[in-house]
């Protein structure tokens, strides 16, 4: 399995810009995680999905931040409008679910907003 | 707002020492621990879970729990410079498979 596949790797873009940022989990994982990993905050959980579902949204920091899971293999987490302060490397994680609990976590995405 | 506290560090250890690696929690209704590892520039991985009271072993790693204490830790024995990364701690919550994570301790581990 080729694990889960976040996508651009890297992204700068000025403020006021949108940002999309995009995971495809690993096959047959039914739950979806979309976290931000700065050195001030550590890795904070924005949104959860199960099922394409979200269940958990609370961490999602402001109405800039959208997420979205159309269907089990894609999901988006979007930045509209960008600032600099949403500087960070996000990360996308997916879990089996079924009494498995262990996350695995895509590549990340170093995102800088100028 | 519950908590994962852990000491930033650095921890430096020598080559072949036991590392050990602390964890407090605030949430009393968390029922499983992680442990993962974080190379600089690269995503966590899990180490290890643990959901009871005691120990538990995986080669090298064993993780503890002190659920009285809201207590948890990773002992690394023969340490190796390859083992050099910064350490997550976390904690389940009561959203399904959400996790709560603490900042991470960074291990150096000294030829």
């Amino acid at each position: 399995d080729a694990g889960v596949i976040q996508s651009p790797r890297h992204e700068v873009t000025e403020m006021g810009q949108e940002v999309t940022l995009r995971c495809k989990p690993i096959s047959g994982h039914n739950s979806l995680f979309w976290y931000r990993q700065t050195m001030m905050r550590g890795l904070e959980l924005l949104i959860y999905f199960n099922n394409n579902v979200p269940i958990d949204d609370s961490g999602m920091p402001e109405d800039r931040f959208s997420a979205k899971m159309p269907n089990a293999s894609f999901s988006t987490l979007k930045i509209q409008p960008s600032e600099p302060r949403d500087s960070a490397v996000y990360f996308c994680a997916t879990l089996a679910g079924g009494g498995t609990d262990t996350q695995y976590f895509g590549p990340g995405t170093r995102l800088t907003v100028l | 707002q519950k908590e994962v506290e852990q000491n930033s560090g650095p921890l430096s250890v020598p080559e072949g020492a036991i590392a050990s690696l602390n964890c407090t929690y605030s949430d009393r209704g968390s029922q499983s621990f992680f442990w993962y590892r974080q190379y600089s520039g690269k995503s966590p991985e899990l180490i290890m879970f643990i959901y009871s009271n005691g120990d538990k072993e995986d080669g090298r790693f064993t993780a503890q729990l002190n659920k009285a204490s809201q207590y948890v830790s990773l002992l690394i024995r023969d340490s190796q410079p390859s083992d050099s990364a910064t350490y997550l701690c976390a904690a389940g919550t009561n959203s399904g498979y959400a996790l709560n994570f603490g900042k991470g301790t960074s291990l150096l581990v000294t030829p």
